[in-house]
């Protein structure tokens, strides 16, 4: 199984719902990662789960909220977005993660398309 | 701090024929990785190719290769044979060699493929 899973699909949320954003591995990997991408723009890295810690947050506002609860399971927590969080949220995975330095590679799901209204 | 540059933000291809995309980069680093992704309509990203700036041989993956001029800080994507399915967003990204390094991507190329 060399699949990242997300769910949903597609998530639609006003500003003062909660919700949460889920991806899944069964690769055995030790890093999982949450990206953000809008359109026809590069990802941005938003957090790293190394071995299970938070080891990366960029800044990212509270109202994003991540969680690892074991090595194979990767949560993102929405609570009052704002319209301009409307985007793709991509989840990704890698053997090491930050120990493993440059040489890791990146396993990425198929993300979450996210509509704030 | 690192810059990954794609100059190209559209290319398009006939199917069967080559086409070859750019990138440059700007690194003060010795040790570090260059990696082609690919992101079809699907919206998945896919690693297409990764170099190791250490090895002087180009990398190669099937239909896909790499040019890469260390000197001058360039790493180009060769797609021969396109097909349909290469339709997709290309994304050019660039790793330090060391732990906890983070993956710094270009703005991306917009192949078409043309039947």
């Amino acid at each position: 199984d060399t699949e990242v899973t997300q769910t949903p699909k597609h998530l639609v949320m006003g500003m003062t719902n909660k919700k949460s954003l889920k991806c899944e591995q069964h690769m055995g990997h030790r890093a999982m990662y949450w990206y953000k991408q809008k359109a026809k723009k590069p990802p941005e890295l938003m957090f790293v789960y190394s071995y299970e810690k938070l080891s990366i947050n960029e800044s990212v506002p509270s109202r994003f909220s991540p969680e690892c609860p074991n090595s194979s399971l990767l949560n993102l927590h929405l609570h009052a977005l704002q319209p301009e969080d409307s985007a793709l949220y991509l989840c990704a995975s890698s053997q090491e993660g930050m120990v493993g330095g440059g040489r890791e590679k990146l396993f990425f799901g198929s993300g979450t398309q996210l509509s704030v209204l | 701090a690192q810059t990954v540059t794609q100059s190209q933000p559209e290319m398009s291809v006939q199917e069967a024929e080559t086409v070859t995309l750019s990138c440059t980069y700007d690194t003060s680093e010795s040790d570090y990785y260059l990696f082609w992704y690919k992101q079809p309509p699907s919206r998945q990203m896919i690693l297409v190719i990764r170099q190791e700036a250490y090895k002087q041989q180009n990398a190669t993956e099937n239909r896909f290769s790499v040019n890469f001029q260390k000197a001058a800080k360039s790493f180009s994507l060769k797609i021969s044979d396109s097909q349909l399915g290469d339709a997709a967003m290309y994304f050019c990204a660039y790793k330090v060699g060391t732990s906890g390094s983070r993956l710094t991507f270009g703005e991306g190329t917009q192949l078409t493929v043309n039947p």
